[in-house]
Formats: C-alpha cells, sequence, structure tokens
C-alpha cells in the first residue's frame, strides 16, 4: 500500500497569511501513460464530511476558492491556502487514487494564530 | 442537490453483524461508483470498499476482506455494506461516498454512521 506522510501534524496561521500544507507519498503516484498526478486534498470542517478541494494534484473542484492551490508531482505536493480566512479552520488530508487501496494521509490540523 | 444519507450503524458484540445502508438522491445513481470510507481518531480516514455502477468491479480492503460485502441496488438509488464477524477495530465512523466520474476520489459525502464493536 502507498502511504502518504502530512507535514506538520499541525499549523497555526495567523487571518491572511499563507498556509501551506505538505504531503508525501511513498511512491510516485505520477501516471507516465498521462501524465497525471493521482493526488487529492480534502478539508473537514469540525462534525462534517471531507470535503473534496482539488484533484489531479492541481484542479480546484467547482466552487472551491482560488486562494486554495495544489502543487507537486510525482511524491512530493503541497496545498497552499494564499490568504487564511477564519473558515479556512479545518483539518486537510491528502489522498492518492493512484492504486487500490486507495489511502490517506493522516492530517494536518489548521488553526488561527 | 446530492444527498447521501447512512443509516444502520449503533454498538453491536464482537463476532456479530451490521449492515448499513446509505440512501441517494439528487443524482443519476447508476451513473457513479461509490464507495465505504470510514474514520477513527486514531486510524483516520481509511478506504473500506468501492463498487462501479454494475456490480461489475468492486475492492476491499484487506483488513475487512472477506468479513464485509459491498453491495448496491440501483432501482432503490441505494448502497449497501454488510459486515459480518466484526471486531473492535471495526469501530468508526462510516461515511458513504460518491466517486468522482474520471477520478477515484470522492466528491459527495454522507453525514456518517457510527459503528462502535464493543462488548
Amino acid at each position: 500500500d502507498i502511504v502518504m506522510t502530512q507535514s506538520p501534524d499541525s499549523l497555526a496561521v495567523s487571518l491572511g497569511e499563507r498556509a501551506t500544507i505538505n504531503c508525501k507519498s511513498s511512491q510516485t503516484v505520477l501516471y507516465s501513460s498521462n501524465n497525471k498526478n493521482y493526488l487529492a486534498w480534502y478539508q473537514q470542517k469540525p462534525g462534517q464530511p471531507p470535503k473534496l478541494l482539488i484533484y489531479w494534484a492541481s484542479t480546484r473542484e467547482s466552487g472551491v476558492p482560488d486562494r486554495f492551490s495544489g502543487s507537486g508531482s510525482g511524491t512530493d505536493f503541497t496545498l497552499t491556502i494564499s490568504s487564511l480566512q477564519a473558515e479556512d479552520v479545518a483539518v486537510y488530508f491528502c489522498q492518492q487514487y493512484y492504486n487500490t487501496p486507495v489511502t490517506f494521509g493522516q492530517g494536518t490540523k489548521l488553526e488561527i494564530k | 442537490e446530492v444527498q447521501l444519507v447512512e443509516s444502520g450503524g449503533g454498538l453491536v458484540q464482537p463476532g456479530r453483524s451490521l449492515r448499513l445502508s446509505c440512501a441517494a438522491s439528487g443524482f443519476t445513481f447508476d451513473d457513479y461508483a461509490m464507495h465505504w470510507v470510514r474514520q477513527t481518531p486514531g486510524k483516520g480516514l481509511e478506504w473500506v470498499s468501492s463498487i462501479n455502477w454494475n456490480n461489475g468491479n468492486i475492492g476491499y480492503v484487506d483488513s475487512v476482506k472477506g468479513r464485509f460485502t459491498i453491495s448496491r441496488d440501483n432501482a432503490k438509488n441505494s448502497l449497501y455494506l454488510q459486515m459480518n464477524s466484526l471486531r473492535a477495530e471495526d469501530t468508526a465512523l462510516y461515511y458513504c461516498a460518491r466517486e468522482r466520474v474520471t477520478a477515484m476520489v470522492m466528491d459527495s459525502w454522507g453525514q456518517g454512521t457510527l459503528v462502535t464493536v464493543s462488548s
């Protein structure tokens, strides 16, 4: 199974500042035949199910604000929130869907400083 | 509006069975593959099982193979998870989730149903 490791486990950022969350996979999730990274990001607010933010490593889901962006390739990926808003307080998960079982990172808790 | 509503969770003794259901609405159910994903404070999010639109492609995480069975009834817009020989480590919040077309990511989730396995 592909192991997904996020860093840091928790993060406190001031409102309006940039937040960066990292995700590393134990093997590549870049499929060479289509040059796509099989990597997604989810946001989970307290008491709610996860919400899909980004897939193919950098494609925003419909309705997701453009302050959220994803980058990276191969085994190293980043979720960036360009200007943190109060409503962005949540736990963020990465997920690989390169092969089954699909696997998730352990989560990064984002708080306001 | 896409809605997924899970039911069937509860407290069950080790070794017993439970059947989870997920009622789908707001979309054409048989156009989509569906998943069960569970969450615990200790293990985080764990994919459990998935099924394609016509029951032709089914998968399970190793820890539930031979004990859990996923199924769907497209006429009833419903997804199921039959859980047998339950163990304490199966205790979790179980989510039903829809797979996005063209990518094995979950673009809609239910609120979850809690399964507690304890004597």
